[in-house]
């Protein structure tokens, strides 16, 4: 298994919703993220999970709520999000963690496109 | 810190001809490099990477890119591209240890016309 599953493909959710994201991975990657792409830009990284400890945060809102259940599995709680949320959100996986060595590239699963209405 | 500019937002080119898309890199310690490719309303997928063996990179679906350390470059080139080549083409820069992230370039959308 060489993928990264990313569900829902797509959610359309109220600003007083609470929906959570989900990423699986069963390639034993001990890094996990979450990226934030808007339309026509890069993706912009939002949180970094190293051996399921949160290792970065890049000053993501606290409506944004990460975890991290097991080596496998990465989630994005969502919850009072505003419309500029809308965008495509990406997880990725890397075999090697933060600080260790290696040239490991990211595997992106395919995203989620979330519209706040 | 490292960051990569990718010149050219749009390139367009026939069916057939060779593209070159640019990239140049910034980094105090010798960087990894990628390219990775974005189809509409898909995730990225790796095309290719540098990780400093071979200057001459290839990747799938007959890319190839050379590392050049003097102009600090990884143009990313296709002798002769097909119309389902057509995407956003995303350069991006890691470090080693720490420096892990990865950061991409601003994106370049190739357009193949038939």
């Amino acid at each position: 298994d060489t993928e990264v599953t990313q569900t829902p493909k797509h959610l359309v959710m109220g600003m007083t919703n609470k929906k959570s994201l989900k990423c699986e991975q069963h390639m034993g990657h001990r890094a996990m993220y979450w990226y934030k792409q808007k339309a026509k830009k890069p993706p912009e990284l939002m949180f970094v999970y190293s051996y399921e400890k949160l290792s970065i945060n890049e000053s993501v809102p606290s409506r944004f709520s990460p975890e991290c259940p097991n080596s496998s599995l990465l989630n994005l709680h969502l919850h009072a999000l505003q419309p500029e949320d809308s965008a495509l959100y990406l997880c990725a996986s890397s075999r090697a963690p933060l600080g260790s060595g290696g040239d490991y590239g990211y595997t992106f699963g395919s995203g989620t496109r979330l519209t706040v209405v | 810190a490292q960051s990569v500019t990718q010149l050219g937002s749009h390139v367009s080119v026939s069916e057939g001809a060779l593209v070159l898309l640019r990239c140049n890199y910034s980094s105090s310690v010798p960087p990894y490099l990628f390219w990775y490719v974005q189809y509409p309303n898909q995730g990225l997928q790796l095309l290719l990477k540098y990780t400093s063996a071979a200057t001459l990179v290839k990747g799938i679906n007959g890319f190839e890119a050379e590392f050049n350390k003097s102009q600090t470059s990884f143009h990313l080139r296709k002798p002769s591209v097909h119309i389902s080549d057509t995407a956003e083409y995303f350069c991006a820069v890691s470090g080693p240890g720490s420096a892990r992230q990865l950061t991409f370039g601003s994106g370049t959308q190739l357009t193949v016309l038939p």
